[in-house]
């Protein structure tokens, strides 16, 4: 079975400061794909980056960097230089790689930060 | 833009009134779900339909039940709400055999009040 761990229930920063989210993942499967979603206020999920079982190169965009790490099962999320619109819940998420699966998400990470 | 819509964004019923939630995309995807959010938690899949192929969860209570008109629109009808089924209600979609891996797209969900 697929588990997802976001051991960060709630983060509290001052902007400008950096910030890192945990995601630990569980399957059996050595095809998988990891996400990563933001879900601010309003509700709605917004996709944030996608990452195969077979990439580990990390990658950054902006302000966003992720690390993953198959020898430790694990997908972090880096924010640099936080800004008060990056508050929202964000959620990690595993799916299989073969075909069509479902999501199985972690139970995410709020993060707020303050001016 | 093509886009995953819900409508209404809000909705109230009262106990035992059946309500109907829509969903509808623009983006010819052939997978298409149904979340339930409670507050502070993560996405709980309810349901989902491959093209007119429906799957339900196996804890998905038998109050829930979906529609699939057409490849455009899904509805979620809850036929006896309960105060327990107060949440917020999103819709994702996806198309099997994108090489990209099952990322899903989210609409902005329904948060239903039950009085």
């Amino acid at each position: 079975a697929q588990k997802v761990t976001q051991a960060q229930t709630e983060i509290s920063v001052v902007e400008k400061e950096d910030v890192t989210l945990d995601c630990v993942y569980e399957t059996r499967d050595t095809t998988y794909y990891l996400f990563w979603y933001k879900q601010p206020p309003s509700g709605e999920l917004v996709f944030l980056i996608r990452r195969n079982s077979f990439d580990e190169q990390n990658e950054i965009s902006g302000r966003y960097s992720w690390n993953f790490q198959k020898s430790t099962s694990s997908f972090n999320f880096t924010i640099t230089a936080s800004q008060v619109v990056d508050s929202a819940v964000y959620f990690c998420a595993l799916s299989e790689a073969a075909g069509y699966s479902t999501l199985t998400f972690g139970k995410g990470t709020m993060l707020l930060v303050s001016p | 833009d093509a886009m995953v819509i819900q409508n209404p964004r809000y909705q109230v019923t009262q106990f035992g009134k059946p309500v109907t939630l829509s969903c509808s995309q623009t983006l010819n995807h052939n997978v298409m779900y149904w979340y339930q959010q409670k507050s502070s938690q993560a996405p709980k899949l309810l349901f989902h339909y491959y093209d007119k192929d429906f799957n339900n969860e196996a804890d998905t209570p038998d109050n829930f039940q979906s529609r699939r008109p057409n490849t455009s629109f899904c509805f979620l009808d809850i036929r006896s709400p309960g105060l327990g089924d107060a949440a917020m209600y999103l819709c994702a979609t996806s198309r099997d055999g994108d090489s990209a891996g099952n990322e899903q797209f989210f609409g902005p969900g329904t948060r239903l009040t039950v009085l």
